[in-house]
């Protein structure tokens, strides 16, 4: 199985910051890579596809970057919103695994 | 609108089975998958697997094989998720995502249900 894991754990953030968050495969996945973002009580929403392919409706302060093991969230200019648990997730190979979660906290 | 409706909440005791639905509208039901992906209490999301309710293929992540079943009924456009031998490490919300290949290549979840807590407790 394909082991997925995010950096940092959690992140305390103030609105208006520019926040990154990293996710490592560990096996190349080239661009296999999926953002979700989920709040308490939620399901978790698709942010980005593809690695960098914006989901139609999503802001254009969130993007994505990477390609084969290690990958890249970036929120440009954190809105009150933002503060939520996002998720990555390989879908190169089943089965999907998850990265285990960054929690982005306000500051 | 594309929309995954999910059965209300569940209580078992251990070693039971227990049978969550997930009802689609607003879209195909046959023409994308059903995942299903589940995440304990302050937990992280943990995907079980997938089902092609048009083929009736199914995979399954490893920690699930022997104790799960997936299966749809195309006349009503629902897919069904079955998990036996039930214990309390199974307590959790469960999920079901619609698989889709975007650009034809990249697989994800794009839409998915509100989530059915199941609770496991003698």
């Amino acid at each position: 199985d394909i082991q997925m894991t995010q950096s940092p754990s959690s992140l305390s953030a103030s609105v208006g910051d520019r926040v990154m968050v990293t996710c490592r495969a560990s096996q190349s996945i080239s661009n296999y890579l999926n953002w979700y973002q989920q709040k308490p009580g939620k399901d978790p929403k698709l942010l980005i596809y593809g690695a960098f392919s914006l989901l139609s409706g999503v802001p254009a302060r969130f993007s994505g970057s990477g390609s084969g093991t290690d990958f890249t969230l970036t929120i440009s200019s954190l809105q009150p919103e933002d503060f939520a648990t996002y998720y990555c997730q390989q879908s190169y190979s089943t089965p999907y695994t998850f990265g285990q979660g960054t929690k982005l906290e306000i500051k | 609108q594309v929309q995954l409706v999910q059965s209300g909440a569940a209580v078992k005791k251990p070693g039971a089975s227990v049978k969550v639905s997930c009802e689609a509208s607003g879209y195909s039901f046959t023409s994308c998958d059903i995942n299903w992906v589940r995440q304990a209490a302050g937990q992280g999301l943990e995907w079980m697997g997938w089902m092609n309710p048009n083929s009736g293929n199914t995979g399954f992540a490893q920690t699930f094989q022997g104790r799960v079943t997936m299966t749809s009924n195309i006349s009503i456009s629902t897919a069904f998720l079955e998990l036996s031998s039930l214990t309390s490490d199974d307590t959790a919300v469960y999920y079901c995502a619609r698989g889709v290949r975007s650009d034809n290549y990249y697989y994800n979840m794009d839409v998915w249900g509100k989530g059915t807590p199941v609770t496991v407790s003698s």
